[in-house]
C-alpha cells in the first residue's frame, strides 16, 4: 500500500522566518495528498490539498505542490507567525479511492516571538 | 454549518471496563471515519462507515467495533480497556460516496480523549 514518511521535529522558528516540512510519499497512481493542522488540544484541521501531479494547494500563507518526480508534497510558508505553533501530518488514502488515510509521524512546529 | 461533534471529550476509565463513544457528523454527511492517536503509534486508522455499513477497516483487535446510524452518527465501542487503549480518537466525516477528489474534504472532530487507568 501507500505510504509517507515526514521531516522530524520539533522545529522551532522565529516570527516571520521561513518554514519548510519536507514530505515524501510512495503510492500506486496518483492519489490526493494533504496537510493537516492539529493545534494544541484540538483535532485536525485540512491545512491544504493537492489532488494531481504538479498541482499547489495553498491556505492561510502556507503552500505545497504535488511533485510527482520527486514523489514530494513539502510543506512551505513563507514568514511564520506564533499563531502557527502546531504539530503538521502529511497524509494520503492507502490506495486510491478511500478514506483509509495514513498520516505521517507529525512535525511540530514551535514559533518564537 | 455546524462541524463534526464527538462526545464526550474527555473520559476516564479502569482496566477491563467498555467504553462507548460518540460522533456526530456534518449534516448531509454519510461517511464516518475512525483514527487513534497515540504519541508512540501516531495516527493509526481504525474504521470506516459508509451508509451504515463498515466500508474499511484498520488493524486492531476485535475488542475495537462501531457502528453506523440510519442518520449517519457514529458509534465506536471499546471492551475489556487496556492500558495502551489511552489515546485521542478522532471521528472524520465526508459527504462523497467514493474517496477524495477535488471537490471533498474530509472533516475531523475535536476528539475524545480517553484515559486508561
Amino acid at each position: 500500500g501507500n505510504s509517507v514518511t515526514q521531516m522530524e521535529g520539533p522545529v522551532t522558528l522565529s516570527e516571520e522566518a521561513f518554514l519548510t516540512i519536507n514530505c515524501t510519499y510512495t503510492a500506486t497512481g496518483y492519489p490526493s495528498l494533504f496537510w493537516y493542522v492539529q493545534y494544541p488540544g484540538e483535532g485536525l484541521q485540512l491545512l491544504l490539498k493537492a489532488t494531481k501531479a504538479d498541482d499547489k494547494g495553498s491556505n492561510k500563507g502556507f503552500e505545497a505542490t504535488y511533485r510527482k518526480e520527486t514523489t514530494s508534497f513539502h510543506l512551505e510558508k513563507g514568514s511564520v507567525q506564533v499563531s502557527d505553533s502546531a504539530v503538521y501530518f502529511c497524509a494520503l488514502p492507502t490506495s486510491s479511492g478511500t478514506y483509509k488515510y495514513i498520516f505521517g509521524t507529525g512535525t511540530r512546529l514551535k514559533v518564537l516571538a | 454549518k455546524a462541524g463534526v461533534t464527538q462526545t464526550p471529550r474527555y473520559l476516564i476509565k479502569t482496566r477491563g471496563q467498555q467504553v462507548t463513544l460518540s460522533c456526530s457528523p456534518i449534516s448531509g454527511h454519510r461517511s464516518v471515519s475512525w483514527y487513534q492517536q497515540t504519541p508512540g503509534q501516531g495516527l493509526q486508522f481504525l474504521f470506516e462507515y459508509f451508509s451504515e455499513t463498515q466500508r474499511n477497516k484498520g488493524n486492531f483487535p476485535g475488542r475495537f467495533s462501531g457502528r453506523q446510524f440510519s442518520n449517519s452518527r457514529s458509534e465506536m465501542n471499546v471492551s475489556t480497556l487496556e492500558l495502551g487503549d489511552s489515546a485521542l480518537y478522532l471521528c472524520a466525516s465526508s459527504s462523497r460516496a467514493g474517496g477524495p477528489s477535488d471537490t471533498d474534504t474530509q472533516y475531523f472532530g475535536p476528539g475524545t480523549r480517553l484515559t486508561v487507568l
